[in-house]
């Protein structure tokens, strides 16, 4: 399977402070970045998606000027949480695919970024 | 809006069981559906993808089938082991922009 590296996989913040998380996918080339957030005891749900060198699009209920998703190269997307505030403590996942949306293609997975905002 | 439910939402069995996990989503039209293994506090493990022309998929102890037309997935597990122990989701990529949309997932338990 593909090599997704998702960096930090652990991190704890001030309220009000800035959260940047890396994804990279290692083998392959991405031209499209899905990013997922999951709360305690809930499912996945997609936040965004985003081809590269093209503005992230989100989906309903996600703030794109709280979620900032750069994704300027084939490998390397990042999600930065600004102003994080205690809800926004979660669980975020990155999903790189290749082909543009990959119908058929499997899903691979970042390890996750645990989000504790204090 | 595809949705997809996952039942049990938790199932406890002593090890050796075999045991069925079932996925159902509304909309038929995927492209594929996708097994995966979750440990707590981890990411995702994929365990098996079935393409939306196909009716199961094998690997090891585990066996996933897929029936499109009734929105059906089930993952059957042989001769459970504690290590088997996680979280199970399906997901099925579907819509104009090949999303992937998760179940609510079954917390399994082996027991020695």
């Amino acid at each position: 399977g593909a090599v997704v590296s998702q960096h930090p996989s652990r991190v704890i913040c001030k309220s009000g402070t800035s959260v940047k998380i890396e994804c990279r996918s290692l083998d392959f080339q991405a031209t499209t970045m899905f990013w997922y957030r999951q709360f305690p005891k809930q499912s996945l749900m997609l936040m965004a998606t985003s081809n590269e060198g093209s503005k992230a699009t989100y989906e309903q209920g996600v703030e794109k000027d709280k979620f900032l998703i750069n994704h300027a190269s084939l490998t390397l997307s990042t999600l930065t949480v600004t102003s994080a505030h205690p809800e926004d403590s979660s669980f975020y996942i990155c999903s790189p695919t290749t082909g543009g949306s990959g119908m058929n293609t499997e899903a691979f997975f970042g390890q996750g970024t645990r989000l504790t905002v204090v | 809006k595809q949705e997809v439910t996952q039942i049990p939402a938790a199932l406890s069995v002593p090890e050796g069981e075999n045991l069925v996990l079932n996925c159902s989503f509304t909309d038929s039209a995927i492209y594929n559906l996708q097994w995966f293994r979750q440990d707590p506090g981890k990411g995702l493990t994929s365990l098996l993808l079935i393409q939306s022309s196909q009716r199961e998929q094998t690997s090891g102890r585990l066996n996933a089938s897929l029936d499109k037309s009734s929105g059906r997935s089930t993952l059957y597990i042989a001769a459970s082991q504690p290590g088997d122990s996680a979280t199970y989701l399906c997901a099925v990529k579907s819509g104009t922009a090949s999303k992937l949309t998760f179940g609510t997932g079954t917390r399994l338990q082996v027991t020695l």
